[in-house]
């Protein structure tokens, strides 16, 4: 398995630009996590999924934030409009509840809002 | 809320030194510990966690609950050790993990 796959690797857009960051968890994987990185916050929780479904969204900033789950195998998180303050790298990971919750993390998408 | 703390940001020892990086958490029941680890160029990755009780690369981490404290420490650190590394605790009884800010290790030759 080639483990999370996350794309694109990098973005730099403007602000009020629409952005969308995807997602592909591992196979068999039923939990799916988005995280922002920054430097003055470090890792921070948006949002997870388990079976498709929103568990837990306490952690997206604002409405401009959204993300969704269509199917098992793909996962987004949209931002719109953009501002600079969103830049960030941002993590997807994936886990299996009976596999004891260890989360397996994307390379990530370093997101530039100019 | 689950809150996490890693005191210090940076730390650096000597080749072969014993290291200790330090992770205290507020949640007083009991949640499941990690740690994960990210190598230069790499992506964040699990070392271990505290149910396994294993050692990982030489690491181990000790639970204790009286001091909510999860401390891991490596007797002989390498320099392949430079990382940083985040401690992590669950949230309450669901799969939701707390990431603490982070502790960057640099091993010197």
């Amino acid at each position: 398995d080639a483990g999370v796959i996350q794309s694109p690797r990098h973005e730099v857009t403007e602000m009020g630009q629409e952005v969308t960051l995807r997602c592909k968890p591992i196979s068999g994987h039923n939990s799916l996590f988005w995280y922002r990185q920054t430097m003055m916050r470090g890792l921070e929780l948006l949002i997870y999924f388990n079976n498709n479904v929103p568990i837990d969204d306490s952690g997206m900033p604002e409405d401009r934030f959204s993300a969704k789950m269509p199917n098992a195998s793909f996962s987004t998180l949209k931002i719109q409009p953009s501002e600079p303050r969103d830049s960030a790298v941002y993590f997807c990971a994936s886990s299996q509840t009976a596999g004891g919750n260890i989360q397996y993390f994307g390379a990530g998408t370093r997101l530039s809002v100019l | 809320a689950q809150r996490v703390t890693q005191p210090e940001k940076l730390l650096s020892v000597f080749k072969g030194a014993p290291v200790e990086l330090k992770c205290n958490y507020s949640y007083s029941g009991s949640p499941e510990l990690f740690w994960y680890v990210q190598y230069s160029r790499q992506r964040l990755q699990l070392l271990l966690r505290h149910i396994s009780r294993e050692s990982i690369k030489g690491f181990t981490a000790d639970l204790n609950k009286g001091e909510t404290s999860f401390h891991l420490k490596k007797p002989f650190a390498q320099e392949e050790d430079s990382a940083m590394y985040y401690c992590a605790p669950t949230q309450g009884g669901s799969e939701k993990l707390v990431f603490g800010k982070g502790t960057k290790l640099t091993v010197n030759p």
